[in-house]
């Protein structure tokens, strides 16, 4: 099955405790993007790649960190998070310019 | 940047009629899309229209674009319950990747 697989769906965290949400595709997809979405602000790019090793910084990329070693996954990195980080987290890929596949989501709290 | 702006904000309508949903966006795009988001979850890719096609079809969706007022409309026929959901605008474009409005919330009553 087509998919994109976000890990993990919540998680709970002190602030400064480095994690990373992982993102993985199996539809070899080229495009892949992070998004935070928060109440009234919409979904906000944070990183995206357009293919492997071409990372681009969104909207707000601030304390956040992304690798594309393979085109498969695409982690999301928090190396201090901090409670302002506290949102909703979705992964999307998608081939060329066409229509995203999204995750299920990571619901993230930093304490 | 945040390139697709919803408007209205929210919207609510009787089961039956139409509902309408506005997006405008300030640079030259490639295409754009329409996504439905049932709360909290995954968004849901609904249509994609491409910058030279003025209208699409799918379903009891209907899109229309205007790329001379950088402006889209998402019209929903006959509204059902299970379409109340909030639906989101997203546009490609030069190298910004594909950035998303900040969404209409829509309501069918019943």
């Amino acid at each position: 099955e087509a998919q994109v697989t976000q890990n993990p769906r919540y998680l709970i965290t002190v602030t400064g405790k480095k994690l990373t949400v992982t993102c993985s595709q199996n539809m070899n997809h080229e495009y892949m993007s992070w998004y935070r979405q928060d109440p009234g602000l919409g979904l906000r790019q944070i990183y995206y790649s357009m293919n492997v090793e071409v990372t681009d910084k969104g909207d707000v990329p601030e304390g956040y960190k992304v690798s594309r070693k393979e085109k498969r996954n695409f982690p999301l990195i928090l190396e201090s998070p901090s409670p302002n980080q506290t949102s909703l987290y979705f992964c999307a890929s998608s081939l060329g310019w066409g229509s995203l596949h999204f995750g299920n989501g990571t619901r993230l709290t930093v304490t | 940047s945040q390139q697709g702006e919803e408007d209205p904000q929210a919207l609510s309508i009787q089961e039956g009629e139409n509902a309408t949903m506005n997006c405008s966006y300030k640079t030259s795009i490639n295409n754009l899309q329409w996504y439905r988001q049932n709360s909290g979850r995954g968004l849901v890719h609904l249509i994609l229209i491409r910058s030279n096609e003025r209208e699409k079809h799918s379903g009891r969706l209907r899109v229309t674009l205007d790329t001379s007022k950088k402006s889209s409309s998402l019209l929903i026929t006959a509204s059902r319950a299970a379409d109340t959901a909030s639906y989101f605008c997203a546009t490609w474009g030069g190298a910004d990747g594909l950035t998303f409005g900040k969404g209409t919330h829509l309501i069918i009553q019943p």
